[in-house]
């Protein structure tokens, strides 16, 4: 299994411009999630997903859209970026709570992103 | 204030060393406690859980709650340069249906060989 993934590893946007990220998890979770981690800052929560077509947001949503169209992909979008979404975005999945413990997040590897 | 306070360190440890690593929190509410270890340029991934108070061992890690002080700890013994990382408390808020974890700033530990 690979776990979450996501795409791309590394870009560099000028102001303005739109880009999405992609996440993939291959463990059948029902919840998926978006943050973002700055220094000082530790984990923001952008969005989240407690299952296919639906969405909500967290603690950091101003800038960002999201859709989960499939129950294994949750795509997140800038629309016009900006430079304080400079950042390293995650991505997370997990069981639903009432799944017995099931309160472990998977995190992906991340994405940095630089906007200029 | 933040619901979850961490230093953020850095700590540096001589290898064998016995470290401890700390949280407080403001929320009462808070039942699920965890701790996250992040290496370097990777996602966190999921170290040890708690629920409620008490302690809890793994190996060489020991996690400990004390909601009377709202303060969490993990305990690290003979510590090994592997060990070294990013560590972040996490913390279950309210609304648990919908798993929010509300996350510390994260401690950098380093551990000397």
């Amino acid at each position: 299994n690979a776990g979450v993934t996501q795409t791309p590893k590394f870009r560099v946007l000028k102001t303005g411009q739109s880009m999405t990220l992609l996440c993939a998890q291959d463990m059948n979770h029902e919840y998926m999630y978006w943050y973002r981690q700055d220094p000082g800052m530790g984990l923001r929560l952008i969005h989240y997903s407690v299952g296919e077509g639906t969405t909500a947001k967290g603690e950091v949503p101003d800038g960002y859209n999201v859709s989960r169209l499939k129950k294994q992909n949750f795509l997140l979008g800038l629309e016009s970026a900006a430079p304080s979404q400079t950042s390293v975005y995650f991505c997370a999945s997990s069981y639903p709570p009432l799944a017995g413990w099931s309160y472990e997040q998977y995190f992906g590897p991340g994405t940095r992103l630089t906007v200029t | 204030q933040k619901e979850v306070e961490q230093d953020p360190g850095p700590l540096s440890v001589p290898e064998g060393a016995i470290v401890s690593l700390n949280c407080t929190y403001s929320n009462s509410a808070f039942q699920y406690f965890m701790w996250y270890r992040q290496y370097s340029r990777k996602g966190p991934e999921l170290l040890m859980y708690t629920y409620s108070s008490g302690n809890k061992e793994d190996g060489r890690f020991t996690a400990q709650v004390d909601k009377s002080s709202k303060y969490i700890s993990l305990f690290i013994r003979d510590s090994q340069p592997s060990d070294s990382a990013t560590y972040l408390c996490a913390m279950l808020g309210y609304g648990g249906a919908t798993n929010k974890l509300i996350f510390g700033t994260g401690t950098l530990l380093a551990v000397q060989p």
